[in-house]
């Protein structure tokens, strides 16, 4: 089946840094979706990419769908601390229905 | 309503006993889906439904998983004779159709003792 590799697994930094993850996929997606998840809830939809190429912001957040369809990164720019939390990536591909996802990036911010 | 909702927010149970997890999807929602996230853990893919096609059951990891939804309304998940390897965090999420961006629950947290 699909799978997703997310990269990277966690990260570290200081508030006010820029950070980048990113997800890649061994076959093609339809639909490349962000999510942040917080302790105790649900994941909530960050950022939605549905055509290979294009570039999509919400606020300080950049996203793209590789132009292979097999990639997508997510951006965060200048990073305060409502940040923290874990971010999954995940691909919907039309006539497999299932919405896949990539294994979480863990974000820290360090004092 | 606003969101999807899910009850109940946590459920204790005994091994053995049956458990029923209830959710309710953004009205209008056709697409509706279940997955499971045990602690520390990504999402896990259980059951999808969408309109009043049948189900794709492909996800669920034994015949003790059930789910059933009538239309586009209400779904319930059951899980029979729990575990303790069931404890975890179950999700629900809906979306206006296929492929769109799917807006979670908070989920269930179920622990079995």
């Amino acid at each position: 089946g699909q799978q997703l590799n997310q990269s990277p697994q966690s990260m570290f930094i200081q508030e006010g840094e820029d950070v980048s993850m990113n997800c890649t996929s061994s076959s093609i997606f339809n639909t490349w979706l962000w999510y942040k998840q917080d302790p105790g809830e649900g994941p909530v939809l960050l950022i939605a990419l549905y055509k290979a190429g294009e570039l999509t912001s919400n606020g300080r957040l950049t996203a793209q769908f590789g132009i292979t369809r097999k990639d997508s990164f997510l951006n965060i720019s200048a990073s305060i601390p409502s940040d923290v939390g874990i971010y999954f990536c995940a691909g919907y591909y039309f006539g497999n229905e299932k919405l896949t996802f990539g294994t979480g990036t863990r974000l820290t911010i360090i004092p | 309503g606003a969101g999807v909702s899910q009850s109940p927010s946590n459920k204790v149970t005994e091994k053995g006993k049956d458990v029923e997890l209830r959710c309710d999807p953004i009205s209008g929602h056709t697409a509706l889906y279940w997955y499971r996230q045990r602690l520390g853990q990504g999402l896990e893919f259980l059951i999808y439904f969408q309109g009043n096609s049948a189900p794709d059951k492909s996800g669920l990891p034994s015949d003790r998983f059930s789910a059933e939804r009538t239309g586009e309304s209400v779904s319930t998940l059951t899980i029979q004779r729990t575990q303790q390897e069931d404890s975890a965090v179950y999700l629900c999420a809906s979306s206006l159709a296929r492929g769109r961006g799917y807006t979670f629950g908070s989920g269930t947290r179920l622990t079995v003792v």
